[in-house]
C-alpha cells in the first residue's frame, strides 16, 4: 500500500500569513491526490482534487500543486475560518490512503 | 443539497456484530459509488470499503476484509456496512462518503470523497 506523510504535523500562524503544507507519497500517485479540511467534531470537507482542481465553493485562497510523489497545499492569506486540520489523500488501484494530518493553529 | 446520514453506531463487545446504515438525499443515489471511511485519534482517517453504483463490485481495506460486507439498496437510497467479528481496533467514527459518478453511461471510479455524512461512532469494548 502507498503510505502518505505530511509536514509539518502542526504549525502556528497568524491571520494573513501564507501557509504551505507538504504531502509526500511513498510511490507515484500521478495526480490522484486530494486535500481535505476538518474542524473539531465535523466530517472532513473536500478542498482540492486531482492535485490542483479547486472544489466548487472553496475560496480561491486555497490552491494545490504537485504530481508524482510530492504535493503542496497553499493558503495564500490565512483567515480565522482556516484554523483546522488538513489531510491529503491518494488513490491508487482500488486503495485510498490518507496522510496523518497537519494542524493549523493560531499563533 | 446533498445529505448523508449514518446510523447504527453504539457499544459492541469484541467478537460481536453490527450493521451501519447511511441514508442519502439530494442527489441521484444510483449514479454514485459510495464509500465507508473511519477515523480514530490514533490511526487517523482510514478508507474501509467502496461499492460501485450498481452494487456489483466492492473493495475492502485489508484490515476489514473477510469481516465487513458493504451493500446498498438503490431503491431506498441506502448504504450499509455489516460488521462482524469486531475487534477493539475497529473502534472509530464511521463516515459514509460519495465517490465517483456515472454520467451518460460513463462511470468514473472513486478517486476522492466529495460529500460526507456526520458519522456514527462504533465502540468495541468488553
Amino acid at each position: 500500500d502507498i503510505q502518505m506523510t505530511q509536514s509539518p504535523s502542526s504549525l502556528s500562524a497568524s491571520i494573513g500569513d501564507r501557509v504551505t503544507i507538504t504531502c509526500r507519497a511513498s510511490q507515484s500517485v500521478d495526480r490522484w491526490l486530494a486535500w481535505y479540511q476538518q474542524k473539531p467534531g465535523k466530517a472532513p470537507k473536500l478542498l482540492i482534487y486531482e492535485a490542483s482542481t479547486l472544489e466548487s465553493g472553496v475560496p480561491s485562497r486555497f490552491s494545490g500543486s504537485g504530481s508524482g510523489t510530492e504535493f503542496t497545499l497553499t493558503i495564500s492569506s490565512l483567515l480565522p475560518d482556516d484554523f483546522a486540520t488538513y489531510f491529503c489523500q491518494q488513490y491508487d488501484r482500488f486503495s485510498w490512503t490518507f496522510g496523518p494530518g497537519t494542524r493549523v493553529e493560531i499563533e | 443539497e446533498v445529505h448523508l446520514t449514518e446510523s447504527g453506531g453504539g457499544l459492541v463487545q469484541p467478537g460481536g456484530s453490527r450493521r451501519l446504515s447511511c441514508v442519502a438525499s439530494g442527489f441521484t443515489f444510483s449514479n454514485f459509488e459510495l464509500n465507508w471511511v473511519r477515523q480514530t485519534p490514533g490511526k487517523g482517517l482510514e478508507w474501509v470499503s467502496n461499492i460501485t453504483a450498481s452494487g456489483t463490485f466492492a473493495h475492502y481495506a485489508d484490515s476489514v476484509k473477510g469481516r465487513f460486507t458493504v451493500s446498498r439498496d438503490n431503491a431506498k437510497n441506502s448504504l450499509y456496512l455489516q460488521m462482524s467479528n469486531l475487534r477493539v481496533e475497529d473502534t472509530a467514527i464511521y463516515y459514509c462518503a460519495t465517490g465517483g459518478d456515472c454520467k451518460t453511461g460513463v462511470c468514473h471510479h472513486t478517486t476522492f470523497f466529495r460529500h460526507w455524512g456526520q458519522g456514527t461512532v462504533i465502540t468495541v469494548s468488553s
